[in-house]
């Protein structure tokens, strides 16, 4: 039973446009919620995260949105670029038991020059 | 210093091998995990250990065995395993630090991982 969902496998974007990856969850539990961006063959990187008490927090073209009425959560990149490219995954994790992060199963993002 | 090291990168090994994955952070985290992936897979959770004692096992079979000899130091010892364990192991560690009263800012810091393949 997957907890956290990314349903779009892949989005293509071209470079200078806006990004906009986006995750769904189902356990209201979660509090803590992070973006992740990983290149082939290395390990995830942190990229983002933010907590159920803000709706939003950015980090200079990163920006992440929380809507937790629709247990609803977007990344958005402006502007986008090649080096953008990269699979990003969403996770999502609980206070009562914060060790445990629930992946969802990535978006690949390619950024066409 | 927030590098996780993983060593080695890349592991051929056979099924009757015994081999071991090494992982160090020198970031002073009191948690360290180990996560398998699949190709096109989200990372799977398989240990977890908090301050030097082993706090979550997903059900993992006793084929991969995981020790962590100090606070900086995690190990994966690796035997009899079958082609379908062929994936790439990311260590990963965090701070293991609760918030009380409200939420977990819990981070994770993963390391470039060990390609495997079992033949």
């Amino acid at each position: 039973d997957q907890q956290v969902k990314q349903n779009s496998p892949s989005l293509s974007v071209q470079e200078g446009r806006i990004s906009i990856l986006n995750c769904d969850y189902t356990n209201s539990m979660f509090d803590y919620f992070l973006w992740y961006k990983k290149y082939p063959a290395e390990g995830p990187t942190f990229l983002i995260s933010i907590s159920s008490i803000k709706d939003k927090n950015e980090d200079g073209r990163f920006t992440v949105f929380l809507n937790k009425s629709a247990k609803h959560l977007s990344l958005h990149i402006v502007p986008s670029q090649p080096g953008d490219s990269a699979v990003y995954f969403c996770a999502a994790s609980r206070v009562d038991n914060f060790n445990k992060f629930y992946f969802g199963s990535g978006t690949k993002l390619n950024v066409k020059p | 210093d927030t590098e996780v090291t993983q060593t080695p990168k890349h592991l051929v090994m056979g099924m009757t091998n015994k081999k071991s994955l090494k992982c160090e952070q020198h970031m002073g985290h009191r948690a360290m995990y180990w996560y398998k992936q699949k190709a096109k897979k989200p990372p799977e959770l398989m240990f977890v250990y908090s301050y030097e004692k082993l706090s979550i096992n997903e059900s993992v079979p006793s084929r991969f065995s995981p020790e962590c000899p100090n606070s900086s130091l995690l190990n994966l010892h690796l035997h009899a395993l079958q082609p379908e364990d062929s994936a790439l192991y990311l260590c990963a560690s965090s701070q293991d630090r609760p918030r009380l009263g409200g939420p977990t800012n819990e981070k994770l810091f993963f390391g470039s991982g060990t390609q495997l393949s079992v033949l």
